[in-house]
C-alpha cells in the first residue's frame, strides 16, 4: 500500500527540546517537503529536498532543520530556537523535479507545553 | 509568502447547491492546482490546470483559469455534506520549478 507516513500523530514537548518528525515515503518520490500550517491558515514551506544529500530552505527555514539520508525519509527537527512551534506539520513528496501534483501525509500536531 | 488568496473565507451552503470558491495570484505561473483538506488531516490533490489551459472537469468539480486577471475558480456542483473541508489553491511560479505556493483556503460547509 503505497503512500507517506508521519509520526508522531501527536507529539507535545517542553520548551528548549529539541525534536524531530517522521516522515517516510514509499512511492518512490525523488522529492519531499515539509510545510507548517497554523490554525485556520494556508500551508507555508520548511524545507524541500529534490535529490538525496541535498535540501534547501523554504520561506520559514528558521528554528528548524532537515536531512536526506535515503530517497525515502524525510526527517524534521524543530529545534529550540523556533520561537513558536506548536502547529500542524505536513509532509509531503512528488514524482521528479517538476511538480504535477504533491502527496502529503496525514500530517503530525506539534504542542509546546 | 503566499502567493494565492482564496475568496471567500468561508462559504456555507445548502446540500444540492454549488459552491464557488475563486483564488488570485500575484506571479506568473507554470500551473494551478486546487487541493482539499477535511479537519486534522493532510491535503488530497483535486486537479491541476495548467497555464495555457482555460478550463479543466474533474466530476462534479469545475476548474476555470484567466492568466491575464491571474485568477482561478474552483465550481463543486451538487455539493453533498461530505464536501465539507477546506480548500486551497496552490500555485508553481514560472521560475520555482518544483515548489508550490499556498493560499489562505476556503472552509466550505455543506449543511445536510
Amino acid at each position: 500500500d503505497g503512500g507517506i507516513t508521519q509520526s508522531p500523530k501527536y507529539l507535545f514537548r517542553k520548551e528548549g527540546q529539541n525534536v524531530t518528525l517522521s516522515c517516510e515515503q514509499n512511492l518512490n518520490h525523488d522529492a519531499m517537503y515539509w510545510y507548517r500550517q497554523d490554525p485556520g491558515q494556508g500551508l507555508r514551506l520548511i524545507y524541500y529536498s529534490q535529490i538525496v544529500n541535498d535540501f534547501q530552505k523554504g520561506d520559514i527555514a528558521e528554528g528548524y532543520s532537515v536531512s536526506r539520508e535515503k530517497k525515502e525519509s524525510f526527517p524534521l527537527t524543530v529545534t529550540s530556537a523556533q520561537k513558536n512551534p506548536t502547529a500542524f506539520y505536513l509532509c509531503a513528496s512528488s514524482m521528479g523535479t517538476q511538480v504535477v501534483r504533491q502527496f502529503f501525509g496525514p500530517g503530525t500536531r506539534l504542542t509546546v507545553l | 509568502s503566499q502567493q494565492g488568496e482564496e475568496d471567500p473565507q468561508a462559504l456555507s451552503i445548502q446540500e444540492g447547491e454549488n459552491a464557488t470558491m475563486n483564488c488570485s495570484y500575484k506571479t506568473s505561473i507554470n500551473n494551478l492546482q486546487w487541493y482539499r483538506q477535511n479537519s486534522g488531516r493532510g491535503l488530497v490533490h483535486l486537479i491541476l490546470i495548467r497555464s495555457n489551459e482555460r478550463e479543466k472537469h474533474s466530476g462534479r468539480l469545475r476548474v476555470t483559469l484567466d492568466t491575464s486577471k491571474k485568477s482561478s475558480s474552483l465550481l463543486i456542483t451538487a455539493s453533498r455534506a461530505a464536501d465539507t473541508a477546506s480548500y486551497f489553491c496552490a500555485t508553481v511560479p514560472s521560475n520555482a520549478g518544483n515548489m508550490l505556493t499556498f493560499g489562505g483556503g476556503t472552509r466550505l460547509m455543506v449543511k445536510p
